[in-house]
């Protein structure tokens, strides 16, 4: 049961250059979320899902774009990547069903991403 | 809306020292409250949790009490370890919130360092 998985775990990208992390969770959660994660700032989300087909803006949603055509996996992209998004990203996954309120999040072990 | 206040860090102390890391909560709701902890180069993991007023969540010596008069959960462990250095979350889920029962609110999160 390998939980949630990110892909790649680092990455160096050049201002204007564009990527994908991915998210896979094998855990048949529907709510699904990505996060940044910056010095002295916490976590702060970014966008999430409550189910396949469905995405929603987050906290700092500027700059990037989701999709989740499958319920296991949710995808993150930078279409234009600039200095400001150097961070580390964590995507982390909930259960859905009664009681969901009382459920933890699953985190991944995150993508470094640096933007030069 | 919700949020958590947690103490800045980071806290330092010697092995063996008794550890507080305070916790303070804001709710529209009956929120259920979480601990997270984060290692070097890894994601959130669950720490322990408390879903109702009284509750004590409690998991690798470490202990918190939902604390609903006073609005806190406070995180202590009696005799820290250097392989405890790490960063430590706290967290609800308020599903009374408006939006907000799919996306749990963090605090910052507080760094503890312990030293041989």
């Amino acid at each position: 049961n390998a939980g949630v998985t990110q892909t790649p775990k680092f990455r160096v990208l050049k201002t204007g250059q564009s990527m994908t992390l991915l998210c896979a969770q094998d855990m048949n959660h529907e709510y699904m979320y990505w996060y940044r994660q910056d010095p002295g700032m916490g976590l702060r989300l970014i966008h999430y899902s409550v189910g396949e087909g469905t995405t929603a803006k987050g906290e700092v949603p500027d700059g990037y774009n989701v999709s989740r055509l499958k319920k296991q996996n949710f995808l993150l992209g930078l279409e234009s990547a600039a200095p400001s998004q150097t961070s580390v990203y964590f995507c982390a996954s909930r259960y859905h069903g009664q009681g969901f309120s009382n459920s933890p999040l699953h985190f991944g072990n995150g993508t470094r991403l640096t933007v030069t | 809306g919700d949020s958590v206040t947690q103490m800045e860090g980071p806290v330092t102390l010697s092995e063996e020292a008794f550890l507080t890391i305070n916790c303070t909560y804001t709710a529209t709701g009956y929120p259920s409250l979480f601990w997270y902890v984060q290692y070097p180069g890894e994601g959130l993991q669950l720490l322990l949790k408390a879903t109702k007023a009284d509750d004590k969540g409690s998991n690798k010596g470490f202990e918190a009490t939902y604390r609903k008069e006073t609005t806190s959960f406070h995180l202590e462990k009696g005799s820290v370890q250097v392989s405890d250095s790490a960063v430590y979350f706290c967290a609800l889920s308020d599903p009374l919130y408006s939006g907000g029962s799919y996306i749990p609110t963090f605090g910052r999160g507080t760094s503890l360092i312990v030293h041989p």
